[in-house]
């Protein structure tokens, strides 16, 4: 099974700030990693799929990067609606999620 | 765009079967795939299965003594069944569709089904 850790667990920063979120893979997972925004009683929405490509509708201020185990959501210039949980996830064998990283307003 | 429904008894009792349906609707269920994930309450989301339209499953090798997921191509709906539950199986089911890079698209709003006395 391939694990998905993301970093920090929590981040704490004000609207306008930059935010930089994490994903690391236990093995490679080439560029087939995605990214998922997850607010309070919703579903998660995705983001950013084939670890770059924003999905359609999400803003520009979104972006994915990295390949085979490491990998990076930027959040450009924080939003007060972009305050959610972030879920990183992959398939090689079968699907699994990071532990999920809590970005709150500071 | 595709809409997913899931529907289903939202209290189950332990050492019960737990049955879902996902209801597929504003788009065919041929040619796609279907997956079921579940998040227990205030904690992080786990894969269980998924099938093709033509039938073919695979299943999370943690679960998969105790999975089922078929689908009815006639009624665009795919169904999920866990038999044996616990209180560990209390959580939201989603239904969602994968992508083509092995992405979740589509999402259900999910529905939770606790397991309890």
């Amino acid at each position: 099974e391939i694990v998905l850790t993301q970093s920090p667990a929590t981040l704490s920063l004000s609207p306008g700030e930059r935010a930089t979120l994490s994903c690391r893979a236990s093995q490679s997972v080439g560029y087939y990693l995605a990214w998922y925004q997850q607010k309070p009683g919703q579903a998660p929405r995705l983001l950013i799929y084939g670890a770059s490509n924003r999905a359609p509708g999400i803003p520009a201020r979104f972006s994915g990067s990295g390949s085979g185990t490491d990998f990076t959501l930027t959040i450009s210039s924080l939003e007060p609606e972009d305050f959610a949980v972030y879920y990183c996830q992959q398939r090689t064998n079968w699907i699994t999620f990071g532990q999920g990283t809590r970005l709150e307003i500071k | 765009q595709v809409q997913l429904q899931e529907s289903g008894p939202g209290l189950v009792k332990p050492s019960e079967t737990l049955s879902l349906t996902c209801t597929v609707s504003n788009g065919s269920i041929n040619y796609f795939y279907w997956s079921w994930i579940r998040q227990s309450p205030g904690k992080g989301l786990e894969w269980i299965g998924d099938i093709y339209y033509s039938g073919s499953t695979n299943y999370n090798p943690s679960l998969k003594s105790r999975v089922t997921i078929s689908v009815d191509t006639s009624r665009n709906q795919v169904s999920l069944t866990l038999i044996s539950v616990t209180a560990a199986d209390t959580a939201v089911y989603y239904c969602a569709r994968p992508g083509g890079n092995s992405q979740i698209d589509d999402w259900g709003r999910g529905t939770l089904v606790t397991v309890s006395s």
